[in-house]
C-alpha cells in the first residue's frame, strides 16, 4: 500500500521562526511530489512541485527537497508569518496510476504573533 | 484566468437521495481528478480521467459512486442512495498531462452533508 506520512501532525511557533515539515513515503517509484496548503473552508493551493528527477524547488520563503532513495521530502519555511498558518499537505504522484495522488494527513501549522 | 470551479458549493441532502456534483476544469487541461475529504480524515482519491482513456476508478468506495466526463471537459460525480458516511468535502482537480503528471489545480470543493 502506498502511504504518505507527515510529521509533526501539528506545530505551533512564534512569528519569525524557521521551521521544517517532514514527509515520508513508502514507495520510491514516484513521478513527482507536491506540497499544498489548505486553509479552513477553502480548497488546496499548490506551493511547490518537485519532479522525480529533481532534488529541490524554491519559491520565496519556501524550499522543498526530495530524496527518493530514502523516501523523504521536507518543506522548509523561512521567517514564518501568521499568514502561513494553515494545514500543509505532502502529496505523492505515482504508483499504479501516475495521475493518482496519495495524500499525507497533513501538518497543522499555527504561527502566532 | 479562470481556475477549477465546482458546483454547488454546499449541498444538504436526505439519506437515500441521489446527488450530482459538478466540476468545470481549467480550459485545456486534459486530466481531471475527484477526491474527497471526510471530517477528520485525509484526502482520498476517487477517480481520474485522462483524455479519451478509460478512467481510473480504483478509488471509488462503492458502486453507488460514479462519474462521467462529457466532451473531455465538464465532469459530474454522482452518488446514488446517499448515506451519512458520504458526508465530506468533494474536491475536483485538473492538470495538463504529458509524459509525467503535471501540477494539479484544485477547485474550492463541494461540501456534502447527508442528514
Amino acid at each position: 500500500k502506498q502511504e504518505v506520512t507527515q510529521i509533526p501532525a501539528a506545530l505551533s511557533v512564534p512569528e519569525g521562526e524557521n521551521l521544517v515539515l517532514n514527509c515520508s513515503f513508502t514507495d520510491s517509484a514516484i513521478y513527482n511530489l507536491q506540497w499544498f496548503r489548505q486553509d479552513p473552508g477553502k480548497g488546496l493551493t499548490s506551493l511547490l512541485l518537485i519532479q522525480s528527477s529533481q532534488r529541490e524547488q524554491t519559491s520565496g520563503r519556501l524550499n522543498a527537497s526530495l530524496d527518493k532513495s530514502s523516501g523523504r521530502s521536507t518543506l522548509y519555511i523561512a521567517a514564518s508569518q501568521p499568514g502561513d498558518s494553515a494545514t500543509y499537505l505532502c502529496v505523492r504522484a505515482g504508483g499504479t496510476s501516475y495521475g493518482k495522488l496519495t495524500f499525507g494527513q497533513g501538518t497543522i501549522l499555527t504561527v502566532h504573533p | 484566468g479562470a481556475g477549477v470551479s465546482q458546483s454547488p458549493s454546499n449541498k444538504v441532502t436526505e439519506k437515500g437521495k441521489d446527488v450530482e456534483l459538478r466540476c468545470d476544469p481549467i480550459s485545456g487541461h486534459t486530466a481531471l481528478y475527484w477526491y474527497r475529504q471526510s471530517l477528520g480524515q485525509g484526502l482520498e482519491f476517487l477517480i481520474y480521467f485522462q483524455g479519451n482513456s478509460a478512467p481510473d476508478k480504483s478509488g471509488l468506495p462503492s458502486d453507488r459512486f460514479s462519474a462521467e466526463r462529457t466532451g473531455g471537459s465538464v465532469s459530474t460525480l454522482t452518488i446514488q442512495r446517499t448515506q451519512q458516511e458520504d458526508s465530506a468535502v468533494y474536491l475536483c482537480a485538473s492538470s495538463l498531462q504529458g509524459l509525467t503528471p503535471y501540477e494539479q489545480y484544485f477547485g474550492p470543493g463541494t461540501r456534502l452533508t447527508v442528514t
